[in-house]
């Protein structure tokens, strides 16, 4: 089946630094999505991505769908203590398939 | 607006015993799934219902049934509870099958 993986699986930063993390796929997606999932709770999402270049932000998160539409990455800027979560990236073929979820960064910030 | 609700919150089985997991969600939204996350890995789609009056197995269906009771409502039920079963469960739902809303989870525990 698809894999997504997700790189790094952690990260331990500072208040203010930026963030950058990042998705790869075996196999092409058509649609990328960008979850963020707060200990305790379900995923929310935060990004969706529906063309190959596409560069999306939300805030202080940009996304961007890769040219290759195999990638996409997700960058924070200056990151703050509410930031901390584990970010799921998720990628589907067409609207009719499910879909395929990324093992998570786990970002941790220290103030 | 309550967007997906989730019944239990917590629940500890017995082997064996049988139980249902309980979701609604207010969107009006046609599709609803439920996965199951584990530690240190993303979340996999258990059963999905794309709309009411149908119901489709995902990538790991064995050991559970569901219901799709209405549009609202789409349910959840271990037959015979086991060990690997322990896990937090998520219910979602999306008007398209990519832009998924999640509830905030039921963590169940299997001895």
């Amino acid at each position: 089946g698809q894999q997504l993986n997700q790189s790094p699986q952690s990260m331990f930063i500072q208040e203010g630094e930026d963030v950058s993390m990042n998705c790869t796929s075996s196999s092409i997606f058509n649609t990328w999505l960008w979850y963020k999932q707060e200990p305790g709770e379900g995923p929310v999402l935060l990004i969706a991505l529906y063309k190959a270049g596409e560069l999306t932000s939300n805030g202080r998160l940009t996304a961007q769908f890769g040219i290759t539409r195999k990638d996409s990455f997700l960058n924070i800027s200056a990151s703050i203590p509410s930031d901390v979560g584990i970010y799921f990236c998720a990628g589907q073929l067409n609207a009719g398939n499910m879909l395929t979820f990324g093992g998570g960064t786990r970002l941790m910030v220290k103030p | 607006n309550a967007g997906v609700t989730q019944t239990p919150k917590f629940q500890v089985l017995k082997t064996g015993q049988s139980m249902t997991l309980q979701c609604a969600q207010d969107m009006n939204h046609n599709s609803m799934y439920w996965y199951r996350q584990d530690p240190g890995m993303g979340l996999r789609l258990i059963y999905y219902s794309a709309s009411e009056g149908t119901t489709d197995k995902g990538e790991v269906p064995n050991g559970y049934n569901v219901s799709r009771l209405n549009k609202r409502e789409f349910s959840l039920r271990l037959e015979s509870a086991a060990p690997s079963q322990t896990s937090v469960y998520f219910c979602a739902s999306s008007v398209r099958n990519y832009e998924q809303y999640f509830g905030p989870g039921t963590r169940l525990t299997v001895t």
